[in-house]
């Protein structure tokens, strides 16, 4: 089954709003990231918070992390068209050996 | 640097045909990894390698598919013989350090359609 959930599924905002993605996981993680796809496309990196942090920044990305809750939230400040993607979240989990599970991703549209 | 090249970038093949993709990962990265994504199933992480040797397989979901990665700028994923249900499209990552612990570059994918 899936490590990482998503929510919401789908979010729809108006250019210029803040958009907020959240991830549950179900294990304890070594680390967490945040990947961004757009249509047809591979998917690209856009922040890596490890289990021992708990906020990091990136421009106007900013990711928060609570292993008590086992969840992390995506904000995107003051959204732009060119945002329109799917979010995923995914952890690298150490069991027997390390581990990497997407969620199920969200998919935005921003409207200019 | 041109990133992670994936061949074929779309494939349409018959069931019970052999099928071979193909990766090059970003010059001078260690790791190396196969992903499947599926519109049922999402993203899934098939096998890994770490300096061109294969880590972890166990998302590799049948027998019927296999991995090698040469030396360090050749990867592939054979699946023999190919079933309708093996539709999806593959993505081959490659990362600097050891596997998860930094960001992966993802390659644009091979569209695999088994009819």
């Amino acid at each position: 089954s899936q490590q990482g959930e998503e929510d919401p599924q789908a979010l729809s905002i108006q250019e210029g709003e803040n958009a907020t993605m959240n991830c549950s996981y179900k294990t304890s993680i070594n680390n967490l990231q945040w990947y961004r796809q757009n249509s047809g496309r591979g998917l690209v990196h856009l922040i890596l918070i490890r289990s021992n942090e708990r906020e990091k920044h990136s421009g106007r990305l900013r990711v928060t992390l609570d292993t008590s809750k086992k969840s992390s939230s995506l904000l995107i400040t003051a959204s732009r068209a060119a945002d329109t993607a799917s979010y995923f979240c995914a952890t690298d989990v150490f069991n027997t050996g390390n581990q990497f599970y997407f969620g199920t991703g969200t998919s935005l549209t921003v409207i200019p | 640097d041109a990133g992670v090249i994936q061949s074929p970038r779309h494939e349409v093949t018959e069931m019970g045909q052999e099928v071979t993709l193909r990766c090059k990962p970003i010059s001078g990265h260690n790791s190396l990894f196969w992903y499947r994504q599926t519109m049922m199933r999402g993203l899934e992480l098939l096998i890994y390698f770490n300096n061109n040797v294969p880590i972890d397989d166990s998302g590799m979901p049948e027998d019927r598919f296999s991995a090698k990665m040469p030396n360090a700028s050749f990867s592939t994923l054979k699946i023999q013989p190919s079933e309708p249900r093996d539709s999806a499209v593959y993505f081959c990552a490659s990362s600097l350090t050891a596997p998860f612990e930094a960001e992966q570059y993802f390659g644009p994918g091979t569209r695999l359609t088994v009819t």
